[in-house]
């Protein structure tokens, strides 16, 4: 049983639109991590949240952290081909992350 | 550049090869990790060490052994793997004080395929 559930799996989406991708789990984590990764590569830290209900802004992405800290969403407005990549969820407890599956995002030219 | 480095980058081992793969990390921190990744799989950590000590095993096969010399570097050693261990191996640092203690910055990992 994954302990973090992300979805969609796959969002493939023309450059200009918007995506929202979510994270779901019935645990509580003290806080929770997004990463985006690229093929070969590690993945590359894109933001910490730790308050429930947060907030954060990173140029186009929005992520918000749920009010009991069990889920999370990344939303992008106006997708660029250079978000295509894996995007990760990353959720710790007693200082252990537990990662989702992954939501493989294709922003097309 | 996350200032964590890991070589080789490619391995390609047989099954009776022995290999080490090595991670080096420049940001201060105290705490090490090993990840796998396999393909649609969510990560799975490895390893954890804490101040060069071991603080936890995920039940990983003998046949991976960790070595952690100081807080700044951390191997894998691997000897007669199987096909199945064929994956992304990353390897992780994070601080062990202040607010950042629960964030992990990961390297670009080791792609090994095992013949």
């Amino acid at each position: 049983t994954q302990l973090l559930e992300q979805s969609p799996q796959f969002l493939s989406i023309q450059e200009g639109e918007n995506l929202t991708v979510y994270c779901n789990s019935s645990s509580v984590f003290s806080s929770l991590q997004w990463y985006r990764q690229e093929p070969g590569e590690g993945p590359v830290l894109l933001v910490t949240v730790v308050t429930g209900g947060e907030v954060k802004k990173l140029k186009r992405l929005t992520f918000q952290f749920g009010d009991a800290r069990k889920d999370s969403s990344l939303h992008i407005t106006a997708a660029q081909p250079g978000d295509t990549g894996l995007y990760l969820c990353a959720g710790a407890r007693d200082y252990k992350l537990s990662f989702g599956a992954g939501t493989t995002v294709t922003v097309r030219a | 550049e996350t200032g964590v480095t890991q070589t080789p980058r490619h391995l390609v081992m047989g099954m009776t090869n022995k290999k080490s793969l090595k991670c080096e990390q420049h940001l201060g921190h105290n705490a090490m990790y090993w990840y796998k990744q396999s393909a649609k799989k969510p990560l799975e950590l490895m390893f954890v060490y804490n101040f060069k000590e071991q603080t936890e095993n995920n039940s990983v096969p003998s046949r991976f052994s960790p070595e952690c010399p100081n807080s700044s570097h951390l191997f894998l050693h691997l000897h007669t793997l199987q096909p199945e261990d064929s994956a992304l191996y990353l390897c992780a640092s994070s601080p062990t004080s202040g607010r950042d203690q629960e964030t992990q910055y990961f390297g670009p990992g080791t792609r090994l395929l095992v013949l």
